[in-house]
């Protein structure tokens, strides 16, 4: 089975503009989520989709969207960017919702924001 | 709230001595733990995952944690260090929603 995939890889943005991310889940999996990884702050959670519903959120602006369309691919979405959105955004899938369903992450995507 | 602490942000041990890196948790209810590695420039990897029955988990590439309730710890070890071994390492506790909360991670050195 192929793992996760994250498009694109790298990609560099300037204040103010917007930028979209995508993530494809392993075949099967119903539930992405996203997740920010900075070297100040770590890895901090953003959102989670299942079956094309937000079911949580972390503590982001709103200016960090997300959806999830009916074949499990996710998209992050963030506006008027800021320097501090520099960072690996890493997703991730698993089967189902809850419990303790394993996540398995893709590659990420470095974004940095000059 | 569900946290973690990973003591040691950076730990350095000789090749073939063993490793310990230490984690530490809270929750109010029975967590659900699990061991991610990165490699540099890559995602996280499963090393592996608590949720119930015993308490000694073992993992890939060697490695093993044990889940001791009585001292909200989740250490994870491994005999003797490879080359290999050198990354970062990510405890995390997953709450009931599903969401992963990670410590802030430990850098693994290997020495020859």
């Amino acid at each position: 089975k192929a793992g996760v995939t994250q498009t694109p890889r790298y990609l560099i943005k300037t204040r103010g503009q917007q930028v979209t991310l995508s993530c494809s889940p392993i075949s099967g999996h119903r539930s992405v989520s996203w997740y920010q990884q900075t070297p100040g702050q770590g890895l901090q959670f953003l959102f989670e989709y299942f079956s094309e519903t937000q079911r949580n959120k972390g503590n982001f602006p709103g200016r960090f969207s997300g959806r999830q369309f009916s074949n499990s691919r996710s998209e992050m979405n963030v506006s008027t960017l800021e320097l501090g959105d520099s960072a690996l955004y890493l997703c991730a899938s698993s089967l189902t919702s809850g419990g303790a369903e394993t996540q398995y992450f893709g590659p990420g995507t470095r974004l940095l924001v000059l | 709230a569900q946290s973690v602490t990973q003591l040691g942000s950076h730990v350095s041990v000789s090749e073939g001595a063993l490793v310990l890196l230490r984690c530490n948790y809270s929750s109010s209810v029975p967590p659900y733990l699990f061991w991610y590695v990165q490699y540099p420039n890559q995602g996280l990897q499963l090393l592996l995952k608590y949720t119930t029955g015993a308490t000694l988990v073992k993992g890939i590439n060697g490695f093993e944690a044990e889940f001791k309730k009585s001292e909200t710890s989740f250490h994870l070890t491994k005999p003797s260090a490879h080359m290999s071994d050198a990354a970062e390492y990510f405890c995390a506790v997953m709450n009931q929603g599903g969401k992963l909360i990670f410590g802030q991670g430990t850098e693994l050195s290997v020495k020859p």
